[in-house]
């Protein structure tokens, strides 16, 4: 069954230091990838998405990604971390080409140390 | 662009009473809406598919005459959580695609006392 895994519950970074979330998915096909953000109590924001091409994606808020398909991973990061950035992170994948079936990871919680 | 409402944001109320929770795609037409839950320190749990125009497709697992759902416009799909009760309690979030990508709304988050 098509999965996605994100192992790190919880990680704690210090302002300013960089920061990479991972991400790995257990799927048939290449699917498509997105990273969401979730802070208390609000919706998802799209931070970056990947469909092909350049398997380093750039998204919003300094974000960026790296598909590597020999590793099923597509992994977050961020250079220097801001203590906005404190969040929930989920990991998402959709079977190319469907617009419903979006698999989310169980989510890591980021925060931030001044 | 992509900005999907909610409405409410939140809601408190009685058990075994009704409630109606609105999606809106502000700036784009979406023939298919989704509704999810989401439970303290979890992930989202997909509940069922609106469809424009027709049946919604609910996931394995949720009652569809527990959580009815109607999608009667282009830009609107509602969810009415019907006889709620206090397990009923969560945190509802939408979502429409204009395309293969999916914008969430704010989130409605139920109480049922």
């Amino acid at each position: 069954a098509q999965s996605v895994t994100q192992p790190d519950i919880h990680i704690t970074v210090s302002e300013g230091a960089s920061l990479e979330l991972r991400c790995n998915y257990s799927y048939g096909a290449t699917p498509y990838l997105f990273w969401y953000v979730q802070s208390p109590g609000q919706g998802l924001q799209l931070l970056l998405k990947y469909f092909s091409g350049d398997t380093l994606v750039q998204g919003i808020k300094g974000f960026e990604a790296e598909f590597k398909r020999s590793q099923s991973s597509f992994n977050l990061r961020k250079p220097s971390v801001h203590w906005s950035d404190a969040a929930e992170y989920f990991c998402a994948v959709v079977l190319g080409g469907s617009q419903g079936n979006l698999i989310f990871g169980k989510g890591t919680k980021l925060s931030v140390k001044p | 662009g992509a900005v999907v409402s909610q409405h409410p944001s939140w809601v408190i109320c009685k058990s075994g009473t009704s409630v109606k929770i609105e999606c809106r795609s502000l700036d784009f037409q979406a023939t298919t809406m989704f509704w999810y839950r989401q439970f303290p320190k979890q992930s989202l749990m997909l509940m069922a598919t609106s469809n424009e125009g027709s049946k919604a497709t609910y996931e394995q697992g949720v009652e569809k005459d527990k959580f009815l759902i109607n999608h009667a416009s282009l830009t609107l799909s509602t969810l009415t959580v019907t006889s709620a009760h206090p397990e009923d309690s969560s945190f509802y979030i939408c979502s429409a695609a204009p395309g293969e990508t999916q914008y969430f709304g704010p989130g409605t988050r139920l109480l049922v006392l």
